[in-house]
């Protein structure tokens, strides 16, 4: 079966940028998608489609997808942005997420 | 505004049956396809089940495939999850979630989620 595979944790200062790399084989040949979760609530989409950015996600957020790894960046990073990020992605007709990563906001 | 509320979950022992329902409010139902995604307790998200916008196609993860089914009314603008012969290792929140339209698939809104606990 497909797996998806991102570290469990990457820390940033504020201001900084985090990347969070989400890894598969081929992945580049997929579409990924991006999704934030914070306690206690349900997940939210950021990117989609490698790339895209639903309306109401700040810009900060940005992604890109090529070879075996996709990778979702958070340019200057706020306290707000501390949550788990999970990428997604297809594999014919089977939806699969990512392990997830936690970004803690130093 | 895009609103999926899900009902259903509970206790129940192993072996046994639920159903889940999730009603959708603000958006045109009929022409998403939906989705179920679930996440154990302190766990990543593990991708459940996809139907089509018309019901007529549905998909399922390995770990549930003949023992969950997935079907929609649309005039109710309801989403459901048959879920039998129910193990431990299916206590979790199952979220309800619509697919994004487009020519590839992602999911841009979810629910807030139902706890289901498998236990004796």
């Amino acid at each position: 079966s497909y797996e998806l595979t991102q570290p469990p944790s990457v820390s940033v200062s504020p201001g900084q940028t985090a990347s969070i790399t989400c890894s598969g084989d081929k992945l580049g040949d997929k579409f990924a998608s991006w999704c934030q979760q914070k306690p206690g609530q349900s997940p939210v989409l950021v990117i989609y489609e490698d790339t895209k950015r639903p309306s109401g996600v700040p810009a900060r957020f940005s992604g890109s997808n090529s070879g075996n790894t996709a990778t979702l960046t958070i340019t200057g990073t706020q306290a707000m942005d501390e949550a788990d990020y999970y990428c997604q992605a297809w594999d014919s007709t089977t939806g699969v997420f990512g392990t997830g990563t936690k970004v803690t906001v130093l | 505004e895009v609103q999926l509320v899900e009902s259903g979950g509970g206790l129940v022992q192993p072996g046994g049956s639920l159903r889940l329902s999730c009603a959708a409010s603000g958006f045109t139902f009929s022409i998403y396809w939906m989705h179920w995604v679930r996440q154990a307790p302190g766990k990543g998200l593990v991708w459940v089940s996809r139907v089509k916008s018309d019901g007529s196609s549905t998909n399922y993860a390995d770990s549930v495939k003949g023992r969950f089914t997935i079907s929609r009314d649309n005039a109710k603008n309801t989403l459901y999850l048959q879920m039998n012969s129910l193990r431990a290792e299916d206590t979790a929140v199952y979220y309800c979630a619509r697919e994004g339209l487009g020519a590839t698939i992602w999911i841009d809104y979810w629910g807030q989620g139902t706890l289901v606990t498998v236990s004796s």
